[in-house]
């Protein structure tokens, strides 16, 4: 079946502009995470969306970050006011149901890059 | 607050030598989940295992073999006759047990294989 897709690959935009970074899950898959890996590191927690809600959203790091999941599926991290800072690549998880035992599935990852 | 080290930066290997990637973590849990993940060049994080931290059983599968020692916080994990196809960062990490189920990664360690 299908795995994590994200959307764009590759993201490339001005200092203070507004930026989308779209994730679709596997299907079925009721938990949805958001990451950040800069270069050289490992990825980052930044959101974690149980259905609808995010259960736990303590690694946003500023209000510039934004995350949706209307309808429980697809999910968008918005960030505003880009700064060069922001660079990385995004990664989307997800997982079959919320829980730390679960295995979460990583999408490709879109690569932020804020001139 | 929870923490990964993965000391080992880089490592270079010649196809069939074994290699063992070393992993610490700092926890104040008695219950906790670690986890391996591969991330190879096309960069997509690829599960490889999970262990709780009642189970400190050693597993292997395949090439593959792993160490857990809660006395000394270690998680290691070891390849044998490596293969070019191992080249990859790969990456450990911990969750909480619970509903918190955010990954803390470890820095990765870069493992080059060559002929």
């Amino acid at each position: 079946g299908a795995g994590v897709s994200q959307t764009p690959s590759n993201k490339v935009t001005e200092k203070g502009k507004y930026v989308e970074l779209r994730c679709d899950p596997i299907s079925g898959h009721t938990a949805l995470y958001w990451y950040r890996q800069s270069l050289g590191q490992g990825p980052e927690f930044l959101i974690y969306f149980q259905g609808t809600g995010a259960a736990d959203d303590s690694g946003l790091p500023n209000d510039r970050f934004f995350a949706v999941r209307p309808e429980g599926s697809v999910s968008t991290l918005k960030i505003q006011r880009t700064e060069r800072g922001d660079s990385a690549v995004y990664l989307c998880a997800s997982s079959p149901r919320g829980g730390s035992y679960n295995e979460q599935f990583f999408g490709p990852g879109t690569r932020l890059t804020v001139l | 607050a929870q923490k990964v080290t993965q000391a080992q930066t880089e490592i270079s290997v010649v196809e069939k030598e074994d290699v063992t990637l070393d992993c610490v973590y700092e926890t104040r849990d008695t219950t906790y989940y670690l986890f391996w993940y591969k991330q190879p060049p096309s960069g997509e994080l690829v599960f490889l295992i999970r262990r709780n931290s009642f189970d400190e059983q050693n597993e292997i599968s395949g090439r593959y073999s792993w160490n857990f020692q809660k006395s000394t916080s270690s998680f290691n994990f070891t390849i044998t006759a490596s293969q070019v196809v191992d080249s990859a960062v790969y990456f450990c990490a911990l969750t909480q047990a619970g509903t918190a189920s955010k990954l803390t990664f470890g820095t990765g360690t870069r493992l080059q294989v060559t002929l």
